[in-house]
């Protein structure tokens, strides 16, 4: 079982409608992670939480929402998506510390499969 | 910037034989961490190991091994007594040793390569 949570696991919307991700952890971690990835392809990054706020957006466009509520939950709303936009999107979170006390890694989720009619 | 290079796009192995994934990486930081991850199909990211740019002993998980050269910049994976189970995607990747790494932007970014696949035949 995996200790982050993702919901939905599928998702297929038009490039008109309104949908959410959403991203559950409850190990205590105050860095929250959005990633994409292509069939085949590492993930790329696209926005760091940390202590709920955003620390990192990759230059993601606007039609990429993300949000973080609480220290637990983490969303990623989207509006008026592109073709080129399918793909498997993937939550991460890992504790914020530094130093040779930061060996701890990201724990991933099962990932959205998400595709764009 | 790091950069994170892994020269084999497909490897193949036979069950119970030994295969090894190369990595090499570019950085000018010290202090380091280095991941393999694993990502079957059915696509969850696991981590198979872990290594700290600090430790001069090369970490060991079970059957998953690491030579690590830090010298070389380099970071293999070794699978030993290959199982069904192996087959996935591996992803070497690298990470600063500090959250907040010089300049403050790293936040424990993720330097991904570009993966192998590995296929285990019976």
């Amino acid at each position: 079982d995996t200790e982050v949570t993702q919901t939905p696991k599928h998702l297929v919307m038009g490039m008109t409608n309104k949908k959410s991700l959403k991203c559950e952890q409850h190990m205590g971690h105050r860095a929250m992670y959005w990633y994409k990835q292509k069939a085949k392809k590492p993930p790329e990054l696209m926005f760091v939480y940390s202590y709920e706020k955003l620390s990192i957006n990759e230059s993601v466009p606007s039609r990429f929402s993300p949000e973080c509520p609480n220290s637990s939950l983490l969303n990623l709303h989207l509006h008026a998506l592109q073709p080129e936009d399918s793909a498997l999107y993937l939550c991460a979170s890992s504790p914020i510390s530094g130093g040779r006390k930061s060996n701890q890694p990201q724990h991933f989720g099962d990932g959205t499969r998400l595709s764009i009619l | 910037a790091q950069t994170v290079t892994q020269s084999q796009p497909e490897m193949s192995v036979q069950e119970a034989e030994t295969v090894t994934l190369s990595c090499t990486y570019d950085t000018s930081e010290s202090d380091y961490y280095l991941f393999w991850y694993k990502q079957p199909p059915s696509r969850q990211m696991i981590l198979v190991i872990r290594q700290e740019a600090y430790k001069q002993q090369n970490a060991t998980e079970n059957r998953f091994s690491v030579n690590f050269q830090k010298a070389a910049k380099s970071f293999s994976l070794k699978i030993s007594d290959s199982q069904l189970g192996d087959a996935a995607m591996y992803f070497c990747a690298y990470r600063s040793s500090n959250y907040y790494s010089a300049g403050g932007t790293s936040y424990g970014k993720l330097t991904f390569g570009q993966g192998t696949i590995l296929t285990v035949h019976p």
